[in-house]
């Protein structure tokens, strides 16, 4: 099955810096890439996704890329603001569709 | 997201009883799914359906049961045998394949069991 390791687990930033974290998945056959933010006490919500036929998406402050070659995609969240501050999860992309322990970002402000 | 509902927000149950849990979805999605959060953890996912009738155990099956008679509907019980009920669960649907479709989350039920 499908693995993905996100990294760092945890991300502290001041605010109006930007914030990179980063999802590893295994399976090369893999075609879609979503992240989901999750805030405390709230449901998981997705945020933006990508597909392998695409290297970049933007939506206004959050953007996603990704690196096929290397196996892995990274959401990048710029101008940083208190309310980015949540738990953000790349699923594993198969029928079973396990979620990991997510990358805390912290935006200290 | 209106299109997924979990019933109640919060449920507080007393040790060796069993408890269901609604989650209800309008959204016409062929999957649904259920997961358990608890605090400062990730999701783990506890059974999941792909189509009416039909259910699979998760990675942490032991203790729950479900029920998928209808397309709308997947309810999860919590039985005495779970040895930690007490947690956050949260209930999903997906209306393609789930490895390139996003999921739909409801607002989650949080169960207390003493």
């Amino acid at each position: 099955g499908e693995n993905v390791e996100q990294h760092p687990s945890t991300l502290s930033v001041q605010e109006g810096d930007s914030a990179v974290i980063k999802c590893t998945y295994s399976d090369s056959a893999s075609n879609y890439f979503p992240w989901y933010k999750q805030e405390l006490g709230k449901r998981p919500q997705l945020i933006i996704d990508i597909r392998s036929n695409v290297g970049e998406k933007k939506d206004q402050r959050i953007a996603v890329t990704l690196n096929k070659t290397a196996k892995h995609f990274s959401l990048h969240i710029t101008e940083t603001q208190p309310e980015d501050s949540a738990v953000y999860f790349c699923p594993a992309r198969n029928n079973r569709l396990a979620f990991g322990k997510g990358n805390q970002v912290v935006v200290i402000p | 997201d209106g299109g997924i509902t979990q019933s109640p927000k919060y449920l507080f149950r007393k040790e060796g009883q069993n408890v269901t849990l609604s989650c209800e979805q309008n959204l016409n999605h062929d999957a649904m799914y259920w997961y358990r959060q608890d605090p400062g953890q990730g999701l783990r996912l506890i059974y999941y359906s792909q189509i009416v009738n039909d259910f699979q155990k998760g990675d942490i099956a032991e203790g729950y049961s479900v029920s998928r008679e209808k397309k709308e509907s997947f309810p999860l019980t919590v039985t005495s045998a779970q040895k930690n009920p007490t947690a956050f669960y949260l209930c999903a649907s997906c209306g393609g394949p789930s490895y390139n479709s996003p999921l739909h989350f409801g607002n989650g039920t949080r169960l207390t069991v003493t």
